[in-house]
């Protein structure tokens, strides 16, 4: 099946400041998902991007699905960003695939 | 709209006890999921329904029954629990977009 790693695992960051998430994935993908997972276990969309590049605010995301990657830019981090980001994919009709996350503490 | 909710929020379970966790969305969706997740690791996909009448295996199937009542619900049965089916449980429906309840934390003694 399809293989999904993130980098960096783990991200240490001082309030204000920027950072970049990877996902990179083995095989052609029809979608691809981020989420972040915040300390009390919820799971919120953050981006449904299987191309291109979108913005929300201080997060964006792109994804160049013929290199078989994806980015997620996070700006001028706050306290509230801190949680674990998830990037998942789906092949064929209905597999979903996760990464196993990269857990992101914005420190004051 | 309430999105996906799920039931009950918290269990404990004896070894060899059974249980069903409730999920049910109000989006219309076609698609609903099963996923499981465990310390450090990202959700592994326990079960999926395409459509209403259908479910297919995901990853981790072993151990688990479903069954989608209709378009709006799907739930999960643990027949016989184990210590190694503890977790957190997460149903998601989507089409395209996932969504995600709350979660089921679950544990096994």
């Amino acid at each position: 099946g399809i293989q999904v790693e993130q980098s960096p695992p783990d991200l240490i960051l001082q309030e204000g400041a920027n950072s970049t998430l990877r996902c990179n994935f083995s095989d052609s993908v029809n979608n691809l998902q981020w989420f972040h997972q915040n300390p009390w276990g919820q799971l919120i969309n953050l981006f449904y991007i299987p191309s291109g590049t979108k913005q929300n605010g201080r997060l964006s995301a792109t994804t160049v699905a013929t290199e078989r990657y994806s980015l997620l830019y996070i700006s001028s981090s706050q306290t509230t960003d801190s949680g674990v980001y998830f990037c998942a994919v789906r092949e064929g009709y209905q597999k979903v695939t996760f990464g196993i996350g990269t857990k992101l503490q914005v420190i004051p | 709209n309430a999105g996906v909710t799920q039931t009950p929020k918290f269990q404990v379970l004896k070894t060899g006890q059974s249980m069903t966790l409730q999920c049910a969305q109000d989006m219309n969706h076609n698609s609903m999921y099963w996923y499981r997740q465990d310390p450090g690791m990202g959700l592994r996909l326990i079960y999926y329904s395409a459509s209403e009448g259908t479910t297919d295996k995901g990853e981790v199937p072993n151990g688990y029954n479903v069954s989608r009542l209709n378009k709006r619900e799907f739930s999960l049965r643990l027949e016989s629990a184990a210590p190694s089916q503890t977790s957190v449980y997460f149903c998601a429906s989507g089409d395209n977009e996932q969504f995600f309840g709350p979660g089921t934390r679950l544990t096994v003694l």
